[in-house]
């Protein structure tokens, strides 16, 4: 166990909706990377957040927005969804950024 | 940039032989490496990570740098059917720059 967790584990949406996902990393973490993993493929990087701020963005649009909160908590909004979304969605809590990332058990979104 | 290429596979060993996984990197700066282990449906699990040039053994796992040819490998040794997963390399930098993954099935 990773000591980070994430909720919902799974999630079907519809095409156009709107979704939130949770983690909460481990305790004295203060840094959370967001993944989107399509099957087959690799983890590929969202953002990542340093101490409540954005440190870091991958090539993914606007409407993918994640908050970090002082409670080691975190939040992934993906709006304006597309079936193109679907994926499993894994946060990564680390010390510092760089540094060894430990994996929650992710969320499974489904777009229909 | 970085760059992290991996052979997908599928890679196939009888149980009990030795599993070679291999992985390459674009960027000669980079200083540190991470094997993950990904079973099907489930999240990423650290394996080890590796910063010098040559061997570091953890078990039966024994990862493996050659920083002036960009590659980094992971040996897995009396390889055990629990062993069949998909194992990923990372690259840190800004992010985690991950590889697609080589399937590895260990055949009982």
């Amino acid at each position: 166990e990773t000591g980070v967790t994430q909720s919902p584990t799974h999630l079907i949406k519809t095409r156009g909706q709107q979704v939130t996902l949770r983690c909460s990393s481990q305790s004295g973490h203060n840094t959370v990377s967001w993944y989107q993993q399509a099957l087959g493929q690799g983890p590929q990087f969202i953002f990542q957040y340093y101490r409540e701020e954005e440190n870091g963005r991958g090539n993914f649009p606007p409407r993918f927005s994640g908050l970090q909160f002082p409670n080691y908590s975190s939040e992934l909004n993906v709006n304006a969804l597309e079936l193109d979304d679907s994926a499993l969605y894994l946060c990564a809590s680390s010390l510092v950024p760089g540094d060894t990332q430990y994996f929650g058990p992710g969320t499974r979104l489904t777009v229909l | 940039q970085k760059e992290v290429e991996q052979n997908s596979g599928p890679l196939s060993v009888p149980e009990g032989a030795i599993a070679s996984l291999n992985c390459t990197y674009s960027d000669r700066g980079s200083q540190s490496f991470f094997w993950y282990r990904q079973y099907s449906g489930k999240s990423p699990e650290l394996i080890m990570f590796i910063y010098s040039n040559g061997d570091k053994e953890d078990g039966r796992f024994t990862a493996q740098l050659n920083k002036a040819s960009q590659y980094v490998s992971l040996l897995i040794r009396d390889s055990q059917p629990s062993d069949s997963a998909t194992y990923l390399c990372a690259v840190p930098g800004n992010q985690f720059y991950f590889g697609t993954g080589t399937s590895l099935t260990v055949i009982p």
